[in-house]
């Protein structure tokens, strides 16, 4: 079975760009969250689905920032525009069962010059 | 408000010598306790987690953690670490009825030869 996977590994853009990152859960997974780690710093949670409902997104930093879950699978979060602040690493977890820690992907790291 | 404190960002350790990396953490309601570990360029990977039940948790690759509710302590250790243990790992705590993850900073562990 695949896990959560996230493209692209990589993303270097400029200030002031537009960006989307995609997140694939594991098949059957209803919870999806987003996670983002600054350089140097804590994993800071972002926001979680439930299917397509956004159940919590209180850790999105600004209206700059627009996740999307489409039919319940797959999540994409867009950043527009991006800043330099932005940088860092994004994660995705995925779970079956509320309650329980998810299964993390890869992550993509942003890079916002 | 939880909060998770790793008070160790960086932990040198010679190889088959024993490892105690600390967590404590601050809630005012019961929590869900948890360890990740991210390879190099790699993902998180859960190796351990305490929902309820016995205070001592084994997990994969030999390492285990105690939950001590009184000293609001989940420290993770292993009694005999190897060059394959290299890597960051991430102290991390929610509770019921909201999944959100609350993460420490990390420590990175670097096994010596």
């Amino acid at each position: 079975e695949a896990g959560v996977t996230q493209f692209p590994s990589h993303s270097v853009i400029e200030k002031g760009q537009t960006v989307t990152l995609r997140c694939d859960p594991i098949s059957g997974h209803d919870n999806l969250y987003w996670y983002r780690r600054v350089m140097g710093k804590e994993i800071k949670f972002l926001l979680h689905f439930v299917k397509e409902s956004k159940q919590d997104e209180s850790g999105m930093p600004n209206n700059r920032f627009l996740a999307e879950r489409t039919g319940g699978t797959y999540s994409t979060l867009k950043v527009q525009p991006a800043e330099l602040e932005d940088s860092g690493v994004y994660f995705c977890a995925s779970s079956q069962d509320r309650g329980t820690s998810g299964y993390f992907g890869p992550g993509t790291r942003l890079t916002v010059l | 408000a939880q909060s998770v404190t790793q008070l160790d960002s960086q932990v040198p350790v010679f190889e088959e010598a024993p490892v105690e990396l600390r967590c404590n953490y601050s809630s005012s309601v019961s929590v869900y306790l948890f360890w990740y570990v991210q390879y190099p360029n790699q993902g998180l990977q859960l190796l351990l987690k305490y929902l309820s039940g016995s205070t001592l948790v084994k997990g994969i690759n030999g390492f285990e953690a105690e939950f001590n509710k009184s000293q609001t302590s989940f420290h993770l250790r292993k009694p005999s670490v190897h060059i394959s243990d290299t890597a960051e790992y991430f102290c991390a705590v929610s509770y019921f009825g909201n999944e959100k993850l609350t993460f420490g900073t990390g420590t990175r562990l670097t096994i010596i030869p």
